[in-house]
Order: structure tokens, then sequence, then C-alpha cells
């Protein structure tokens, strides 16, 4: 059974960068599309970006200017940085496997970030 | 961008009950549409794909269907563990949630 599991910092402040890393245990990173999306409190869900296994990517236009996911095979790791941050960042950010590039089938639990000073 | 709709936002109803949430596209989408439940302070489980076809372990009261811009997410009798919060999602074109149906108790 696969599992993703996020960390990084819980609180970051304007308008630095957010940092976090999605591990993933129970199979291989390799041959999957690898994706990060967040949820506002008491909000929505907005995709944030995927990453191939081999490093190609592709972003949500809203985030583009602002969004860097890389991924390490040899940690079975991938992440996430997000620039400029504000409140408006403010989210539970979840990682998660996305199947064939359609839907999304195994998620983490998800890392709650707060954008304050 | 394509934007998902759904209704109503909210819906109270009692174990045993029938119920249907729909999800409407701006575009269509053919039936690239899943469905997702989300328990507070949970991540989302995803339940149905292709608009109709379940995903492994999902119960079978729940089920589908839609094609095109207009889509329905059936649970045909409503068990406590289905109070929960319900998205549809497309992926036509990159990936958009509808903003959500909270299903409470009534």
């Amino acid at each position: 059974q696969v599992q993703l599991q996020e960390s990084g910092p819980g609180l970051v402040k304007p308008p630095e960068t957010l940092a976090l890393t999605c591990s993933v245990s129970g199979g291989s990173i390799s041959g999957y599309y690898w994706t990060w999306i967040r949820q506002p409190p008491g909000k929505g869900l907005e995709w944030i970006g995927y990453i191939y296994y081999s490093g190609s990517t592709k972003y949500n236009p809203s985030l583009e200017s602002r969004v860097t996911i890389l991924v390490d095979r040899s940690k079975n790791q991938f992440s996430l940085k997000l620039s400029s941050v504000t409140a408006a960042d403010t989210a539970v950010y979840y990682c998660a496997r996305l199947r064939q590039l359609e839907i999304f089938d195994y998620w983490g639990q998800g890392s709650l970030v707060t954008v304050s000073s | 961008d394509i934007q998902m709709t759904q209704s109503p936002s909210t819906l109270s109803a009692s174990v045993g009950d029938r119920v249907s949430i729909t999800c409407r596209a701006s575009q269509s989408i053919h039936n690239w549409l899943a469905w997702y439940q989300q328990k507070p302070g949970k991540a989302p489980d995803l339940l149905i794909y292709k608009a109709s076809i379940l995903e492994s372990g999902v119960p079978s009261r729940f089920s589908g269907s839609g094609s095109g811009t207009e889509f329905t997410l059936t649970i045909s009798s409503l068990q406590p563990d289905d109070f929960a919060t319900y998205y549809c999602q497309q992926y036509s074109n990159l990936w958009t949630f509808g903003q959500g149906t909270k299903v409470e108790i009534k």
C-alpha cells in the first residue's frame, strides 16, 4: 500500500518561500506522476502542479510564476517550493499520486502551512 | 479554465435516504470526471472516476452518472459513515474541483 507523508515548517513569514517535502513509502516513485494540492481553511481544493518521476513538470497557470516542484528518486521523495508567499497561501498542503494524469488515488495526510509575520 | 459548480452546497439527510449531488462543468469534459469524499481533518478519498467507474473498495451504494457538462453522484442508502463533504473534479483540461457539497445529518 502506497503511503505519502508531507513534512516541512508549519509557519512561514511573508514574503518568504514555503518549502514542503513528500516522502513516498510502500512503493517506488518511479513510473508515476506526483502532485501537490492545497486547501485553504474551510474552502475547496486547488491543484498546484505535478512532476513525473523523470523530472518533467506542469504547474497551475495561476501559480506557475512562484512554484517549483522537484523529485529526488534516490530518497523516494518529491518537494514543493512556493515563493513570495502571502496570507492567501495559508492552507493545508497535500501531496498525492496522480494516476495516469487523471485522478488522485493516494494522498498524504496533509500539512497545514500558515503564512503570518 | 474549466469551472466546476456543485449543487447543493449543503444537503441535510437521514440514514437510509437516497441522496444525489449535481456537478456542472463550464464546458464539455466528456466523461473525465471524478468524485471524492472528504471527512474533517482528513485527505479526500477517491470514490468514482471516468464519471461512473467505482474505485476499488468503494461500497456499491455509491454511483456516478452523466457526461458532457452535467454529472450526478448518488448514494442509494445513506449510511452513518457517509456524512462528509463531496467534491467533483474534472481532468479534461488540467485539474479543477467543485466547491464541495456537505452532507449533514438531518
